[in-house]
């Protein structure tokens, strides 16, 4: 059972310049989630995606915007790039309602942003 | 979702018993206590969720007391490759559209 995929794992952007992320989620699981983690922080949520539609957003500005296909996949476009852009870029997939005690999100690799 | 505190970094040895404690002192009725652990240039990945008293699992146990406002991840006997970042958060599994709130994690650091 393929985990979350994403890609690409590595990129190199000029400021100003426009990236689109890819991910594909844990079969079976139909809400995606975005993550953005600097060095050393914790990740920080950007938004949630349930049947194509944003369902919930963080503290992040409209230049990060994305989008979920009907096979649940997703894509992060983020606009006019800054250095402060430069992380890690995690996408995790879930169930929209899970069933405790072992429901969890199932993250990918993530893909490391770099902006020059 | 409640705010959760843990230490920001511990170290141990190769086979001890590393007890890491989370704060939440405003968790609500409907929420679970989740750890996750990532390692460097990975995703979070999960390892336990409990609600109260104690869960355990193949990897680690989680001890929750009565008034919930804590909890404590248990790891048996940790190797250098428990070394990672582990993240306390308190989740919301029923409840449809419950984003993840990471912190800034507790960094275990296990030596030989």
């Amino acid at each position: 059972d393929a985990g979350v995929t994403q890609s690409p794992t590595h990129l190199i952007k000029t400021r100003g310049q426009q990236v689109t992320l890819r991910c594909s989620p844990k079969s079976g699981h139909d809400t995606v989630s975005w993550y953005q983690q600097a060095l050393g922080q914790g990740p920080q949520f950007i938004f949630q995606y349930y049947e194509e539609e944003e369902r919930q957003r963080g503290n992040f500005p409209d230049r990060f915007s994305g989008h979920q296909f009907p096979n649940y996949s997703s894509e992060l476009n983020v606009n006019a790039l800054l250095l402060g852009d430069s992380a890690l870029y995690l996408c995790a997939s879930s169930l929209e309602v899970g069933t405790a005690p072992n429901y969890g999100y199932t993250f990918g690799s993530g893909t490391r942003l770099t902006v020059v | 979702l409640a705010k959760t505190t843990q230490p920001i970094s511990m170290d141990s040895y190769e086979g001890q018993e590393v007890n890491i404690t989370c704060s939440h002192n405003n968790i609500a009725t409907n929420d679970y206590i989740t750890w996750y652990q990532q390692f460097p240039s990975q995703g979070p990945r999960f390892i336990i969720q409990g609600y109260k008293t104690k869960v355990t699992n193949e990897v680690a146990s989680l001890f929750i007391p009565a008034d919930r406002k804590s909890s404590t991840l248990s790891l048996p006997r940790v190797s250098l490759s428990d070394t990672a970042v582990y993240y306390c958060l308190v989740d919301r599994p029923n409840q449809a559209g419950t984003a993840l709130i990471f912190g800034k994690g507790t960094t275990l650091s296990v030596s030989s």
